[in-house]
């Protein structure tokens, strides 16, 4: 099984700020990476596949960049509604075996 | 705009098997472009993917419960199922269903809203 691990684990941002959240892998998963958003009470929201495209309909201030094992997502100016938690799972080998990180909360 | 909708028992007796229903609206089940899947958060953590199904019928499964999950299809009435036996009380958790794009196999685009399913006697 892949593990993801993320860091931090809470990222205090004010807003206006930029913020970068980290993902590594446990062995790569080449660009099979998704990047979710998850507010409280909410189901997670997809933001980014293929470890560096954007989902339809999602802000370009979110972008996600890496290879591999390291992979980072980058919010510029954070908005409000951006205070969430944030994970990455890998999707890459077949037949499949999803894992996701434990998060990382971006609070004020 | 697809939308997904669980539904099922929010209380489940331990040993017992746990399922729910996802409905599908604003788009065809029997579409060979998706997966159809199930993905689990127990309660202040993480999210654990459980399985998912082709409406042909190939079914997936997380190899740590792939002895007690079954999801199944049923494309006349744009549902699809899950069934967890022998539940205990870690597998209280939130279930989501979710549609996975083919072409990306593991990128989980819409979700339904989760439903709490807590396991206790």
């Amino acid at each position: 099984e892949i593990v993801m691990t993320q860091s931090p684990a809470t990222l205090s941002v004010s807003p206006g700020e930029g913020a970068t959240l980290s993902c590594r892998a446990s062995q790569s998963v080449s660009s099979n990476l998704a990047w979710y958003q998850q507010k409280p009470g909410q189901a997670p929201r997809l933001l980014i596949y293929g470890a560096s495209t954007r989902a339809t309909g999602i802000a370009a201030r979110f972008s996600g960049s890496g290879y591999g094992t390291e992979f980072t997502l980058t919010i510029s100016s954070l908005q409000s509604e951006d205070f969430a938690v944030y994970y990455c799972q890998q999707y890459d080998k077949w037949p499949p075996l999803f894992t996701f990180g434990p998060g990382t909360k971006v609070d004020i | 705009q697809v939308q997904l909708q669980e539904s099922g028992p929010g209380l489940v007796k331990p040993s017992q098997t746990l399922s729910l229903t996802c409905s599908v609206s604003g788009g065809s089940i029997s579409s060979g472009t998706y997966y159809w899947g199930w993905i689990r958060q127990h309660p202040g953590k993480g999210l654990e993917w459980i399985g998912y199904i082709h409406y042909s019928g190939s079914t997936y499964y997380n190899p740590s419960l792939k002895s007690r999950v079954t999801i199944s299809v049923d494309t006349s009435k744009n549902q699809f199922s899950l069934k967890l036996s022998s539940v205990t009380a870690a597998d209280t958790a939130v279930y989501y269903c979710a549609r996975a794009i083919v072409m990306v196999r593991g990128v989980f685009d819409y979700w339904g809203q989760g439903t709490l399913v807590t396991v206790s006697s």
